[in-house]
């Protein structure tokens, strides 16, 4: 079963662009790449969705490169209510049905 | 509804006891997941239900957890004769379609559950 791979945390301040970075190796041809954010207590948030080069929208951007075995999220000007767990999401079982969380990376962001 | 309803939002029950924890999905979508989070830790896999298709349950950590979704729409997770390590916060999670064409996935709020 394929697995995504992220940094466990990540500090940064307010106003700086931030870059989270997650490998996913055995993506298959038609699996697409999702980032979620989690707020403690809260479920997770879709964020942004991508098949392949840069996708951008409200909120980030996601740049996928052309071998699609990684993939960056990125925040731009982020503030303190960034703070939180970002999971990046890629991977499903041989059925297409099971979505497999990494740990996700804890985002720091500091004054 | 305008977003994935659970309930209850907490509860806390006595070791030996058996839970029953509802999902309400976003209305027209087919596929429904239940995943649990352990305090810090990431999320696990359950269930996972599509249509009229036969469940998915490869993620079921024991026999005394079991799930059913009556009608294509509202789930309930059933925990029978709670452990201790059974304490985590349950997310229920709908989509349009199946995860893996790339249909949005959206989460509940969880159901926190504490095992005393």
């Amino acid at each position: 079963l394929a697995k995504t791979t992220q940094p466990i945390s990540m500090d940064s301040y307010e106003g700086q662009e931030v870059n989270i970075t997650c490998s996913h190796n055995n993506i298959a041809t038609n699996d697409y790449i999702t980032w979620y954010q989690q707020f403690p207590s809260q479920g997770p948030r879709f964020i942004i969705q991508g098949y392949k080069t840069k996708v951008t929208n409200e909120v980030a951007s996601l740049f996928i490169p052309a071998d699609r075995k990684s993939s960056t999220l990125s925040l731009p000007r982020v503030s303190l209510s960034d703070t939180a767990v970002y999971y990046c999401l890629a991977t499903y079982n041989n059925a297409g049905n099971m979505l497999t969380f990494g740990g996700g990376t804890r985002l720091m962001v500091k004054p | 509804g305008a977003g994935v309803s659970q309930s209850p939002s907490n509860k806390v029950t006595e070791k030996g006891k058996d839970v029953e924890l509802r999902c309400d999905p976003i209305s027209g979508h087919t596929a429904l997941y239940w995943y649990r989070q352990s305090l810090g830790q990431g999320l696990e896999f359950l269930i996972y239900f599509q249509g009229n298709s036969a469940p998915d349950k490869s993620g079921l950590p024991s026999d005394r957890f079991s799930a059913e979704r009556t009608g294509g729409s509202v789930s309930t997770l059933t925990i029978q004769r709670t452990q201790q390590e059974d304490s985590a916060v349950y997310l229920c999670a709908s989509s349009r379609g199946g995860g893996r064409s790339g249909n949005t996935i959206y989460f509940g709020e969880g159901s926190w559950l504490t095992v005393v």
